[in-house]
């Protein structure tokens, strides 16, 4: 199975920075890496797909980028709802598609 | 407005089995593949398997091969997942997710169910 870590595992930060969560794959996903946005209680959304595609709906501050095995996402001007976890999942050839153990992003 | 709406929390004990239900509203039913995930409390996303909704093939991930059956009723837009032989390191929420296909073969979850919560507990 493909393994996903995310870095880092929590990151504090305050309405209006920019923050950015990577991303590694065990070996090259090209660019079949998703990002998501978990808040408690509550499912993922989807807000990133194919590394770098923004999902219909979700705000321009986020952005995606990588290939291979390194991939990034980026939130500008972070907002009060910004505040949860964010998964990066693999949807390379093979199942099982796996996620990383993703960033729980608070508010400093 | 398009939806996927899981069947309510259960409690199990160990070695029975567990049958969650996902019904579809808003869009093709048959038109999308149908993944389950679950997520261990305080933990992160795993996938399980997924069911391509028009003809009910199925995949699952090798973990959970001969305890999981993925269906689908087409006259009612709802997929099922169940799970037997649960162990207590099966209870997790477990989700529905809709694949929107952008990409055939690289899946993304563009729709989720609300989840439905899986407790084994003797």
């Amino acid at each position: 199975d493909i393994q996903m870590t995310q870095s880092p595992s929590s990151l504090s930060a305050s309405v209006g920075d920019r923050v950015t969560i990577t991303c590694r794959a065990s070996q090259s996903i090209y660019s079949y890496l998703n990002w998501y946005q978990q808040k408690p209680g509550k499912a993922p959304k989807l807000l990133i797909y194919g590394a770098s595609n923004l999902q219909s709906g979700v705000p321009a501050r986020f952005s995606g980028s990588g290939s291979g095995t390194d991939f990034t996402l980026t939130i500008t001007s972070l907002q009060p709802e910004d505040f949860a976890t964010y998964y990066c999942q693999q949807s390379s050839s093979t199942p099982p598609y796996t996620f990383g153990q993703g960033t729980s992003l608070e508010i400093k | 407005q398009v939806h996927l709406v899981q069947s309510g929390a259960e409690v199990t004990n160990p070695g029975a089995s567990v049958k969650v239900s996902c019904k579809a509203s808003g869009y093709s039913f048959t038109g999308y593949y149908l993944h389950w995930l679950r997520q261990a409390p305080g933990q992160g996303l795993e996938w399980m398997g997924c069911i391509k909704s028009r003809s009910g093939a199925t995949s699952y991930a090798q973990k959970f091969q001969g305890r999981v059956t993925m269906t689908r009723d087409t006259s009612i837009s709802t997929a099922y997942m169940e799970l037997s032989g649960l162990r207590s390191d099966d209870t997790a929420v477990y989700y529905c997710a809709r694949d929107p296909g952008y990409t055939l073969g690289h899946p993304m979850y563009d729709l989720w169910g609300q989840g439905s919560l899986v407790t084994v507990s003797s």
